[in-house]
């Protein structure tokens, strides 16, 4: 079976550091992956979506940058992290981008004083 | 008109009690159409898929109709542990969009 692994699961960083979030996927090749940010009592926000190694889309200018190096392995980065960039960021796995579901990883929680 | 629209609620109900929740969206040339279950702090997690012609999981009923563009979730026999946030999920084309939810607290 398929398995998706996020973390850390929860960050607090200082305003301006740097981030770096992975997601590796397990049992399944060829995914399309995903990050998502959910800021409090909000909905899903798509952030990136990659259907192949390098093959990264943005779906909102923003201070965050997305990579796929390997298959199964999704990360997210920024060089400087602002107040705004607080909240639940998620990644997400699927078989193809239109009509099978999507899976979530744990989450990870991320605070920025 | 937003992609996917829910009653954000909350809706509280007794334990036993029947619960629907509607959906409605923008794109008439959707195909795929989900609802997801998400409880306070923690990842979404699919519920059901929802197909034309409608589909039952246990005490969960998803129908769709798409004349109106519309989807809906019909819970019976609500649980305690069916307290949650309810998003609905359809394609629009490029991509999945995700409602913002409709939370659900069921109480005894």
């Amino acid at each position: 079976s398929q398995t998706i692994h996020q973390w850390p699961a929860t960050l607090v960083q200082p305003v301006g550091s740097p981030l770096s979030l992975e997601c590796t996927v397990e049992g399944t090749s060829n995914p399309n992956l995903y990050w998502y940010r959910q800021a409090a009592g909000r909905g899903l926000q798509l952030l990136f979506y990659s259907v192949g190694i390098g093959q990264i889309s943005s779906e909102v200018p923003q201070n965050l940058s997305a990579s796929r190096p390997q298959d199964r392995q999704f990360i997210l980065s920024s060089k400087k992290l602002l107040l705004s960039d607080s909240g639940f960021y998620l990644c997400a796995w699927s078989r193809d981008r239109f009509y099978q579901p999507q899976h979530f990883g744990d989450g990870t929680r991320l605070s920025i004083l | 008109r937003k992609e996917v629209e829910q009653d954000p609620g909350p809706f509280n109900v007794p334990e036993g009690a029947t619960v629907a929740f509607n959906c409605t969206y923008s794109n008439s040339a959707s195909q795929s159409f989900f609802w997801y279950r998400q409880d306070c702090r923690k990842e979404p997690k699919l519920l059901m898929s929802v197909y034309s012609s409608g589909n039952e999981d246990g005490r969960f009923t998803a129908q769709l109709n798409r004349a109106s563009q519309y989807i809906s979730l019909l819970i019976r026999d609500s649980k305690l542990s069916d307290s949650a946030t309810y998003l609905c999920v359809v394609n629009n084309g490029n991509k999945l969009v995700f409602g913002a939810g409709t939370i659900l607290r069921v109480k005894s």
